[in-house]
């Protein structure tokens, strides 16, 4: 089975432009996880999508949304970057048919803004 | 609000030895699940081992084992046998159960092993 893909894998930005990532997660997985990684503040929790629904985001600006397409594919949008955007995005699917819900990683966008 | 502690940002181990990584978590939910992940060079977080806050047994997985302290809500891992490809960040998180999937990380603590 396929694990979670992330893409692209490395961008390159400019202040003020905005930026789309995709992934996709594996195959019978329906929810899907966003989370920023930076040096300063680690492992930050953005958005989780079930089912095309966002059922919870964490403590981040309105320039960060994302969706979910019937397929479970997931995208997240950043608009009008900053510096401090520049970090690694993590995406992670989990099956979400058990109490227990292991997330799955992907190998991550590498976004840096220039 | 829940939050994972982890108070070493680095630790070294020699080839072969043990190492124990400390986590310290608070949460106000009863039921939860802590999880200890790998995060090598590749960036790849790759989850080691996990425990379920209602089961008072330690988890064991190989060479990777917890040391599960509810009251004092600690979460440590031990590494027996350390080997080279042991060497990654390791970030201790916490999910607690209500219909989210958001982890909570600690800051990670960077891992090496010395040949």
């Amino acid at each position: 089975k396929a694990g979670v893909t992330q893409t692209p894998r490395y961008l390159i930005k400019t202040r003020g432009q905005q930026v789309t990532l995709s992934c996709s997660p594996i195959s019978g997985h329906r929810s899907v996880s966003w989370y920023q990684q930076t040096p300063g503040q680690g492992l930050q929790f953005l958005f989780e999508y079930f089912s095309e629904t966002q059922r919870n985001k964490g403590n981040f600006p309105g320039r960060f949304s994302g969706r979910q397409f019937s397929n479970s594919r997931s995208e997240m949008n950043v608009s009008t970057l900053e510096l401090g955007d520049s970090a690694l995005y993590l995406c992670a699917s989990s099956w979400l048919g058990q109490k227990f819900n292991e997330q799955f990683f992907g190998p991550g966008t590498r976004l840096t803004v220039l | 609000a829940q939050t994972v502690t982890q108070s070493q940002p680095e630790m070294s181990v020699q080839e072969a030895e043990t190492v124990t990584l400390s986590c310290t978590y608070d949460t106000s939910e009863s039921d939860y699940y802590l999880f200890w992940y790998k995060q090598p060079p590749s960036r790849q977080m790759i989850l080691v081992i996990r425990q379920e806050a209602y089961k008072q047994q330690n988890a064991t997985e190989n060479r990777f084992s917890v040391n599960f302290q509810k009251a004092a809500k600690s979460f440590s891992l031990k590494i027996s046998d350390s080997q080279l490809g042991d060497a990654a960040m390791y970030f201790c998180a916490c999910i607690s159960q209500g219909g989210s999937e958001k982890l909570v990380f600690g800051k990670g603590t960077k891992l090496t092993v010395n040949p």
